[in-house]
């Protein structure tokens, strides 16, 4: 299995700041790393696929940026709304794709 | 816009089947992968496996065993059932949309509850 790795588990950052989350897949996925966000009480949600490409309605202060094994989001200038749970997912390996376990990103 | 909507019993006895149902609504469901996720705390958010509108099913190894995924195109539905359930089954299940395009996860039923218990 590839196992899918985030750092860090949680994150406290302030309204208007840049953040970086990281993940880490242990073996190379090529660019099939994806990323998603997660409210409480409710579904995670594509932000961004293949790496980079921002998923439509996505605004863009998320980045993604990476390739074979390391990858980044960053969100640039932090709103009160993207306080939430980030979670990378690999699609390289099927019939098993794993995510990572998860990024809290707190005020 | 597409939406799913997962539906089922709750609350499922220890070696009994856990039977859930994810509705489609506003699309078709050709040319994609319907998918069955899950999330414990324990062990955080876990692919269950996925089925093809024409048919074909791939599963998580580790579930393949006891796990079945259908689908019923004249319905919009497709179901999940997982046999001799135990309390480590016990999390919420998401249906999710699977575009091979993208090769992610873009749309993603509100999540049921289930519970493994006596």
């Amino acid at each position: 299995d590839i196992q899918m790795t985030q750092s860090p588990s949680s994150l406290s950052a302030y309204i208007g700041d840049r953040v970086t989350i990281t993940c880490r897949a242990s073996q190379s996925i090529s660019s099939y790393l994806n990323w998603y966000q997660q409210k409480p009480g409710k579904a995670p949600s594509l932000l961004i696929y293949g790496a980079s490409t921002l998923q439509g309605g996505v605004p863009s202060r998320f980045r993604g940026s990476g390739s074979a094994t390391d990858f980044t989001l960053t969100i640039t200038s932090l709103q009160p709304e993207d306080f939430a749970t980030y979670y990378c997912q690999q699609s390289y390996s099927t019939p098993k794709y794993t995510f990572g376990q998860g990024t809290k990103l707190e005020i | 816009q597409v939406q799913l909507q997962e539906s089922g019993p709750g609350l499922v006895k220890p070696s009994e089947t856990l039977s859930l149902i994810c509705t489609v609504s506003g699309g078709s469901m050709n040319h994609y992968y319907w998918s069955w996720i899950r999330q414990s705390p324990g062990k955080g958010l876990e692919w269950i496996g996925y089925i093809y509108y024409g048919g074909s099913t791939n599963y998580n190894p580790s579930l393949k065993s006891r796990l079945t995924i259908s689908l019923d195109t004249s319905k919009n539905q497709f179901s999940l059932n997982l046999s001799s359930v135990t309390a480590a089954d016990t999390a919420v299940y998401y249906c999710a949309r699977f575009y091979g395009s993208s090769d992610a996860f873009d749309v993603w039923g509100q999540g049921t509850m289930v519970t493994v218990s006596s």
